[in-house]
């Protein structure tokens, strides 16, 4: 029920080309859901985050999209360029008293762009 | 400039040693997380807590202990019962809208190895 997937677990896209990452989650308490980076040796940045009362949200070239029914929500980096090789991953958020458990990271994606 | 800072970037300890790693953050950020992280692996929850002076185990806890005295630091020790402690641990803090949590915002992280 707090399980948050995602796929696929490694990508290599060339230069230019379109990235898209999938993630589905099972407990329809959750309600907002977070996008984040991590460069090799660093710490996970917040990269962009969407409600699910909005199907789709732009933020330069990445792009959520989100699908209620299905339960499911992907990020697509358009224009991929290789500063966007990093591991990715999908969060899901819910409210309620225990926060520890009230948030939940996908196992992530390791992205590489060719040049 | 505010932020989360983690020191020291790089620690080295020997075999049945307690090490403590630092976790500092001015966002005035009500609660702190810790998570480990294993080569190619995703986040682990090693311990939270929303408020000071409370504090609750995540999924791996087991080896580790911390302490929230003051809202900005929330210190973990890895000690030598953690049966496998060489790891990247990151700490990460939210802040309360609305009455809930909605995203957590990292550190740089600190890279544990012990020998």
């Amino acid at each position: 029920q707090q399980q948050v997937k995602q796929s696929p677990q490694s990508l290599i896209v060339q230069k230019g080309g379109i990235s898209i990452i999938n993630c589905a989650y099972e407990n329809t308490a959750f309600d907002y859901f977070p996008w984040y980076q991590q460069f090799p040796g660093k710490g996970p940045a917040l990269l962009i985050a969407i409600r699910p009362d909005v199907s789709e949200k732009k933020e330069g070239r990445f792009t959520i999209s989100f699908n209620k029914s299905a339960k499911q929500f992907s990020l697509h980096i358009m224009d991929s360029q290789p500063g966007d090789s990093a591991t990715y991953f999908c969060a899901a958020s819910m409210n309620g008293d225990n926060y520890g458990q009230n948030f939940v990271f996908g196992p992530g994606t390791r992205l590489s762009v060719l040049p | 400039d505010g932020g989360i800072t983690q020191s020291p970037k790089y620690l080295f300890r020997k075999e049945g040693q307690n090490v403590t790693l630092s976790c500092e953050q001015n966002l005035n950020h009500d609660a702190m997380y810790w998570y480990r992280q294993d080569p190619g692996q995703g986040l682990r929850l090693i311990y939270y807590s929303q408020i000071v002076n409370d504090f609750q185990k995540g999924d791996i806890a087991e080896g580790y202990s911390v302490s929230r005295e003051k809202k900005e630091s929330f210190p973990l020790t890895v000690t030598s019962a953690q049966k496998n402690p060489t790891a990247f641990y990151l700490c990460a803090s939210s802040y309360f809208r609305q009455g809930r949590s909605y995203e957590q915002y990292f550190g740089p992280g600190t890279r544990l190895t012990v020998t």
